[in-house]
């Protein structure tokens, strides 16, 4: 059985940091993108930025390049987002989802930017 | 405003047969695979067809996809109390370089 468990959301102030986490389990992690999007509250999905099979290739919606940098461990078969200088528009659950077609998603971790 | 335009809602009765809608452009849709997420309210998105249709395993016959140019549709075939949820078609960009995902459509069972 497939599980991607994202850790590592909480309350943050602006301009403040945070760092979220992605293990997976139950599928070949080394073998495919891994993802993470987010979704603001009451609002769609937004892609925020992926990263190759073997991290050579990574790729980050305009408003997060800079600030998010996106990292993955396969010996550990963990994927990881630093996010920087958070603002209000960052808050959000943040969905780590596996593969070319986000085949499988996590339950989610809830961002919250906020003084 | 998404790249992917997907109506905000949609609806139907038991049985019947609802088509949801995603229109894109030729950097995107006319390009590349799309693929359907299904959303229940505070759960996490489901993977439901990709490929234009292909669907994972584990998700029923109903759920078809399709593609005709730059648009695709998902429908839903024989439709059931438990199929009310939010949709959202998604495709990668190439004169962006982001995926983009559609602005989701409810869809309410009457």
């Amino acid at each position: 059985e497939v599980q991607v468990v994202e850790s590592g959301g909480g309350l943050v102030q602006p301009g403040g940091s945070l760092r979220l986490s992605c293990a997976a389990s139950g599928l070949t992690f080394s073998r495919g993108w891994m993802n993470w999007v987010r979704q603001a509250p009451g609002k769609g999905l937004e892609w925020v930025a992926s990263i190759k099979e073997d991290g050579s290739e990574k790729h980050y919606v305009d408003s997060v390049r800079g600030r998010f940098t996106i990292s993955r461990d396969n010996a550990k078969n963990s994927l990881y987002l630093q996010m920087n200088s958070l603002t209000a528009e960052d808050t959000a659950v943040y969905y780590c989802a596996s593969g070319n077609f986000f085949h499988y998603w996590g339950q989610g971790t809830l961002v919250t930017v906020s003084s | 405003q998404s790249v992917l335009t997907q109506p905000p809602s949609a609806s139907g009765t038991p049985g019947q047969r609802v088509i949801i809608s995603c229109s894109g452009s030729s950097s995107n849709i006319g390009s590349y695979y799309l693929s359907w997420y299904q959303q229940f309210p505070g759960m996490a998105p489901k993977f439901l067809v990709y490929g234009n249709n292909q669907r994972p395993s584990g998700v029923p016959d109903r759920f078809s996809g399709s593609r005709s140019g730059t648009s695709a549709s998902l429908t839903i075939s024989g439709l059931r109390s438990e199929d009310e949820a939010d949709y959202y078609c998604a495709t990668w960009d190439d004169s962006l370089s982001v995926w983009v995902f559609g602005g989701g459509t409810k869809l309410t069972v009457l």
